[in-house]
């Protein structure tokens, strides 16, 4: 149980496109999901938190506006990457609470996006 | 941003061998401690979550200690075998949501 996807697993899009990644909750509802990324030899860093039915929340640094959050569903969470730049290029994972006192967060395999 | 150190960096052991890791983190408004096991192109799998100071917690061969006073948690893999190979993180969190992850231990245990 707990499952949590992603798709797609890779990505390589030109420059000014935008970029549509999927996070779904395979067999359990997620209230919440989080969006992270990691660049090369860094830490995984939570980019925003997503509510399903309400506006996700930003980490500082952030720009809302470039990264599109929708948490339409309990078990669907899309991040846009708007107007792709190279250095947006990174390694994209989403989790999703698993809700209960668990305290669990349940990670997809994550992205991988190249922006040429 | 709250900063979560794992040392060491990579471990290269024999199978059979014993191994650790440290994982540190802030000590105050402590609220969860979490290790995650991540092989490549997989998912971090979950092993563990340890709220209570004193915690320890076991799963299989492996097992996880929790020291909220002073800020780290150890995790400890017993009789390392080849499929233990992988990156161990540790990630601690003050709200219960948001996860700070430490940049991971990379474990390479050969035949």
């Amino acid at each position: 149980g707990a499952v949590v996807s992603q798709h797609p697993s890779r990505v390589i899009c030109k420059s000014g496109t935008s970029v549509k990644i999927e996070c779904r909750s395979l067999d359990f509802q997620a209230t919440t999901m989080f969006w992270y990324r990691q660049f090369p030899k860094k830490s995984l860093m939570l980019m925003a938190t997503s509510n399903e039915g309400s506006k996700a929340t930003y980490e500082q640094g952030v720009e809302k506006d470039k990264f599109l959050i929708n948490h339409a569903s309990l078990t669907l969470s899309t991040l846009t990457v708007t107007s792709a730049h190279p250095e947006d290029s990174s390694f994209y994972i989403c989790s999703a609470d698993y809700g209960g006192s668990s305290y669990e967060q349940y990670f997809g395999p994550g992205t991988r996006l190249t922006v040429t | 941003i709250l900063n979560v150190e794992q040392s060491p960096q990579s471990l290269h052991v024999q199978e059979g061998d014993s191994t650790n890791f440290t994982c540190s983190f802030p000590s105050s408004n402590f609220y969860a401690l979490h290790w995650y096991r991540w092989e490549t192109a997989k998912s971090p799998e979950a092993l563990f979550v340890m709220t209570l100071n004193g915690d320890e917690k076991k799963k299989g061969r492996i097992s996880a200690t929790l020291n909220t006073k002073e800020g780290y948690s150890y995790l400890y893999i017993k009789g390392s075998q080849p499929e233990d190979s992988a990156t161990y993180l540790c990630a601690f969190t003050n709200s219960g949501y948001a996860l700070n992850f430490g940049k991971g231990t990379s474990l390479l245990v050969t035949p």
